[in-house]
């Protein structure tokens, strides 16, 4: 199936400890993106990177670090996690910057993370 | 800066009701507009999307249109069933910007 994918979809970790969100895409797109849902479901973008360069990097705090090997892929570590960063975070892509076609950007369906 | 107001929710209707969710924005470029639906427990999906004044763009039943003088994006439908319950985003994405920006997301709940 054609998607983006995201690994996992539920983590619970303790405050302090460092882990990682995986995401893939096999879409073809050369654009990928991480947002953050907050629990009131406001969505705001943390960062983009396009054909592995950084083009987006919002105010975000530095324990938060994208990586992106290929273009398909993007991933998000986070060190010493703290309570406020339990979120939904969601994986995008595109092909460019988004408005072509009628798919616009392609989100995955979200890891939830949850730290205690 | 640019940005996306919604009513805020939730909308409680009973089954084939006509559904409107307000949608806002303002924007230093010329922006395209977009409406996602989140199902719970799921990501975001694309329900819609208007690129330029007085296209409407529709999906499913649903039907929104750009309108450039009042700067709104509302969505509309004729007649909704309990499927639709899902929390709806408007969207909007300046040209040649990568950045989509959403507004604070509308929780439907369709009663039978």
């Amino acid at each position: 199936d054609t998607a983006v994918s995201q690994t996992p979809k539920y983590l619970v970790t303790q405050m302090g400890n460092d882990k990682s969100i995986k995401c893939e895409q096999n879409l073809g797109h050369d654009t990928m993106y991480w947002y953050k849902q907050d629990s009131k479901k406001f969505l705001k973008i943390m960062f983009s990177y396009n054909n592995k360069e950084l083009i987006i990097n919002e105010t975000v705090p530095n324990r938060f670090s994208p990586k992106s090997p290929d273009k398909a892929h993007l991933n998000l570590h986070i060190n010493s996690l703290e309570l406020g960063d339990s979120a939904v975070y969601f994986c995008a892509s595109s092909q460019g910057s988004g408005t072509g076609g009628n798919y616009g950007y392609t989100f995955g369906s979200g890891t939830r993370l949850t730290v205690v | 800066g640019d940005s996306v107001t919604q009513m805020e929710g939730p909308v409680t209707l009973s089954e084939e009701a006509f559904l409107t969710i307000n949608c806002t924005y303002t924007a230093t470029g010329y922006p395209s507009l977009f409406w996602y639906v989140q199902y719970p427990g799921e990501g975001l999906q694309l329900l819609l999307k208007a690129t330029k004044a007085d296209d409407k763009g529709s999906n499913k039943g649903f039907e929104a249109t750009y309108r450039k003088e009042t700067t709104s994006f509302h969505l509309e439908k004729g007649s909704v069933q309990v499927s639709d319950s899902a929390v709806y985003f408007c969207a909007l994405k300046v040209d040649s910007s990568y950045k989509l920006i959403f507004g604070s997301g509308t929780r439907l709940l369709v009663r039978p």
